[in-house]
């Protein structure tokens, strides 16, 4: 089973900041990698799918990358909207696995 | 407008069954894979079970197989998990989510309470 470790736990920033996340896994899933965005009392949404393509109508301060095992989210900008729980999420041996990460809070500072 | 509803969950007692259905609209059903995910009260998402298409390819797992059954019925427009020896670990909200290496839509969700 492929295990996703996200870091850090918690990321507490103010709006306008650099917030960078990250998902490591414990082998390569190669570019089959998804970050979600969930905010409380709603589903997740998928931001980003293939480690760095915006999913439909994903603003541009949301940027994907890495490849193998690390791999990166980055909010150029934090909106106040973005303060949220984001998780990662791997596809490369569906349908045999389908694994998310623990997720990351960015919360207000 | 991509639709999926989730329905079918409610209280149930331990090592019982439950029935979960999403009724999907606003997309041709039978291109895409679906999944199962499910979220524990505070906790994080959990994929579940996910299906192929034409139901050739099925995947579930490790704390569900067994005991947890995916379909789908693509002339309804279905996709279904069959819940038995429901255990209090169980408990979450279920959600369907279209796609397949990715969980493109999501639905709103169904409660599974299991509790005696």
């Amino acid at each position: 089973e492929i295990v996703l470790t996200q870091s850090p736990a918690t990321l507490s920033l103010s709006p306008g900041e650099r917030a960078t996340l990250s998902c490591r896994a414990s082998q390569s899933v190669s570019r089959y990698l998804a970050w979600y965005q969930q905010k409380p009392g709603q589903a997740p949404r998928l931001l980003i799918y293939d480690a760095s393509n915006r999913a439909t109508g994903i603003p541009a301060r949301f940027s994907g990358s890495g490849s193998g095992t690390d791999f990166t989210l980055t909010i150029i900008s934090l909106d106040p909207e973005d303060f949220a729980v984001y998780y990662c999420q791997q596809g490369s041996n569906w349908p045999r696995g389908f694994t998310f990460g623990g997720g990351t809070k960015v919360e207000i500072k | 407008e991509v639709q999926l509803v989730e329905s079918g969950g409610g209280l149930v007692q331990p090592g019982r069954s439950l029935r979960l259905s999403c009724a999907a609209s606003g997309f041709t059903f039978d291109d895409y894979a679906m999944h199962w995910v499910r979220q524990a009260p505070g906790k994080g998402l959990e994929w579940v079970s996910g299906i192929s298409w034409n139901s050739g390819s099925i995947g579930y797992a490790d704390s569900v197989k067994g005991r947890f059954t995916i379909s789908r019925d693509n002339a309804k427009n279905s996709l279904y998990l069959q819940m038995n020896s429901l255990r209090a670990e169980d408990t979450a909200l279920y959600y369907c989510s279209k796609g397949g290496s990715y969980a493109e839509d999501w639905g709103q969700g169904t409660l599974v309470t299991v509790s005696s």
